[in-house]
């Protein structure tokens, strides 16, 4: 089946960096999705990566390599408001359906 | 606030009832997603309408339904709950074809099923 896995929880210190990792199993897809989900909240959209190569946004940059079956989201100058956990995701192609990853806890810390 | 309403907030039942949910989507989106998040779960997809009609269906229980009306809001039916059924439900739209990548999210239904 299609699955994407990723790190299940992440620690990392304010201002620095951290790269959360995706890697997926999945036939075909059209784009690599981010969201990013606080503690009692909503999921919000991050990123999109419809081609392999690096999308920036600000201190998020996304990273998609379809030959590799990988992705990651990078957070930089980290905050304490990224505290949170972070999803990615795919829309198969054919079925529509979408697919979440497993989720990364990131903590940081002061 | 993504635009996206969700209601009720909170919806506490018994088991063996049937409930349901109501989703607003933006102004403007065609698309409506259904998921549903368990306890410290991932996001699990269960059905997706564009404007009106069933797009896509992933581990949508045979025991809930959904559909889109023509002003574009949608309702998720959950019958014959059980305990774990409870979870928080989402609903996320999209403005639809072409643009189905960015999802807004709306707060959310939590379910308790006692």
């Amino acid at each position: 089946g299609q699955s994407l896995e990723q790190p299940s929880e992440v620690t990392a210190v304010e201002g620095a960096i951290v790269q959360i990792n995706c890697t997926y199993q999945t036939s075909g897809f059209y784009g690599l999705s981010w969201y990013q989900q606080h503690d009692g909240g909503a999921p919000t959209f991050l990123s999109y990566n419809a081609l392999d190569g690096l999308e920036e946004t600000g201190r998020f940059s996304s990273f998609l390599s379809r030959s590799d079956s990988y992705g990651y989201l990078l957070l930089q100058e980290l905050q304490m408001k990224d505290s949170a956990s972070y999803f990615c995701a795919v829309r198969e192609t054919g079925t529509y359906k979408y697919i979440f990853g497993t989720g990364t806890r990131l903590k940081v810390l002061a | 606030d993504s635009g996206v309403t969700q209601t009720p907030k909170h919806l506490i039942t018994a088991t063996g009832q049937r409930v349901t949910l109501r989703c607003s989507p933006r102004s403007g989106d065609l698309s409506v997603y259904w998921y549903q998040q368990s306890l410290d779960q991932g996001l699990q997809f269960l059905i997706q309408y564009y404007n009106g009609e069933e797009r896509a269906k992933g581990n949508i229980l045979e025991r809930f339904s959904a559909q889109q009306f023509p002003d574009l809001h949608s309702e998720l039916n959950l019958s014959s709950l059980e305990l774990g059924d409870s979870a928080l439900y989402f609903c996320a739209s999209a403005p639809g074809l072409g643009n189905e990548e960015t999802q807004y999210f709306g707060p959310g239904t939590r379910l308790l099923v006692l």
